[in-house]
């Protein structure tokens, strides 16, 4: 089965906006990662958060995880039409990454 | 320069035949993967090399063999392709096995079709 189950499957947007899903997974990790996957390409990793930290930043992006709840969470705030893609969160366990389902975002200009 | 290199990007095939993936990464990385996504994009690992050693194999049928030559190179093998091996593969790498602040490097994947 999935390491991870994402929440909202699908999220549409306007520019400008901020865009939020969730992510849960199972078992413990060393770290969770998510990624961007823009139709028909691979995928770009655009942060990670270890097992012993709670939030983290990078430009527009927040990430946080509460391993008590096996849960975290991604924010992109000031979306742009650009940030239209599926994300994936996953579990890292000893070089093992388990992924999520996805969550396909939408951005409207 | 591409950091993880997949040839070739679309592979159509029959029922029966016997391909092969190829995967290169120029990182510097010491570990590789290869993933499989599905139609409804899900992602499962498949099997995980370490300096040339396997160390991640995943329940995958004997069919798909890896073969990593050298740190810098793993490759695909599936014989006797089904409908059903359908699916982007992606090879990814990796500093090292499990303990990174990087994440991982993706390829842009192959997508297979048997017909």
């Amino acid at each position: 089965s999935q390491q991870g189950e994402e929440d909202p499957q699908a999220l549409s947007i306007q520019e400008g906006e901020n865009a939020t899903m969730n992510c849960s997974y199972k078992t413990s990790i060393n770290n969770l990662q998510w990624y961007r996957q823009n139709s028909g390409r691979g995928l770009v990793h655009l942060i990670l958060i270890r097992s012993n930290e709670r939030e983290k930043h990078s430009g527009r992006l927040r990430v946080t995880l509460d391993t008590s709840k096996k849960s975290s969470s991604l924010l992109i705030t000031a979306s742009r039409a650009a940030d239209t893609a599926s994300y994936f969160c996953a579990g890292d366990s000893w070089g093992k990454l388990q992924f999520g389902a996805g969550t396909q975002v939408v951005v409207t200009p | 320069d591409t950091a993880v290199s997949q040839t070739p990007k679309y592979l159509v095939t029959q029922m029966g035949n016997d391909k092969s993936i190829k995967c290169e990464q120029n990182l510097g990385h010491d570990t590789m993967y290869w993933y499989k996504q599905d139609s409804k994009k899900f992602l499962k690992i498949m099997f995980s090399y370490n300096n040339k050693e396997l160390i991640i194999n995943e329940t995958v049928p004997n069919r798909f063999s890896p073969k990593s030559p050298d740190k810098a190179h793993l490759n695909l093998h599936i014989n006797s392709l089904e409908l059903g091996d359908s699916a982007v593969y992606f090879c990814a790498s990796s500093q090292t096995r499990g303990v990174t602040d990087y994440g991982y490097t993706f390829g842009s994947g192959t997508r297979l079709t048997v017909v």
